[in-house]
């Protein structure tokens, strides 16, 4: 149980281009989800709190108008980045927190030409 | 601030053990241990609470000092599939919010 379905598993996009990540949570509701991202051979930072029918609580240097983030129901957040370089390209990962623990999605690797 | 993980890479031979530290300097709410795989998502393996619980299932435990803000995870009898990156999760107020540590990247060889 418990599982976070992300999509796409990865994408290339043109510089200057919009790309959406959608992370759903198939077995459980969650109020909130978190999204990260991932630099080669670096940790998780996190990017951004989403929750569900309020705006997104953004870390702090994280542009909020470049990657926005919807959550309009209890199994749906999206992030889309806004304008894409190729410095924002990374592994972007959303979870979502349990009562045990936390369960992530398998993550969107973009690539920005 | 990110949690600090020693150490940050370690090799070990199968069957051998293995301890990482994750040190943070905030008072810490919970601490969590994930693995991550070359490639993947980080898989979850265990949470500990304030209270200086210590937790394990086969042979991977932790151990969670909350005074020193530490914790310390455990691999006992490695085997090849323990091979990854290992990351602790720290969360200051309770409020599910997770800071990632900087990070072990463990390889067992045969």
């Amino acid at each position: 149980g418990a599982v976070v379905s992300q999509h796409p598993s990865w994408v290339i996009c043109k510089s200057g281009t919009s790309v959406k990540i959608e992370c759903r949570s198939l077995d459980f509701q969650a109020t909130t989800m978190f999204w990260y991202r991932q630099f080669p051979k670096q940790s998780l930072m996190l990017m951004a709190t989403s929750n569900e029918g309020s705006k997104a609580t953004y870390e702090q240097g994280v542009e909020k108008d470049k990657f926005l983030i919807n959550h309009a129901s209890l199994t749906l957040s999206t992030l889309t980045v806004t304008s894409a370089h190729p410095e924002d390209s990374s592994f972007y990962i959303c979870s979502a927190g349990l009562n045990y623990g936390y369960t992530f999605g398998s993550g969107t690797r973009l690539t920005v030409v | 601030q990110q949690p600090v993980q020693s150490p940050q890479a370690v090799i070990l031979r199968e069957g051998e053990d293995a301890v990482i530290n994750c040190s943070s300097s905030k008072a810490l709410y919970s601490v969590h241990w994930y693995r991550q795989k070359h490639g993947e998502a980080p898989v979850f393996l265990m949470i500990l609470l304030k209270g200086g619980e210590q937790k394990g299932h086969d042979k991977i435990s932790a151990s969670f000092n909350e005074k020193k803000q530490q914790s310390s995870l455990y691999l006992t009898a490695s085997q090849l599939s323990y091979s990854g990156t290992y990351f602790c999760g720290t969360d200051s107020g309770g409020y599910q919010k997770v800071t990632f540590g900087t990070g072990t990247k463990l390889q067992v060889i045969p």
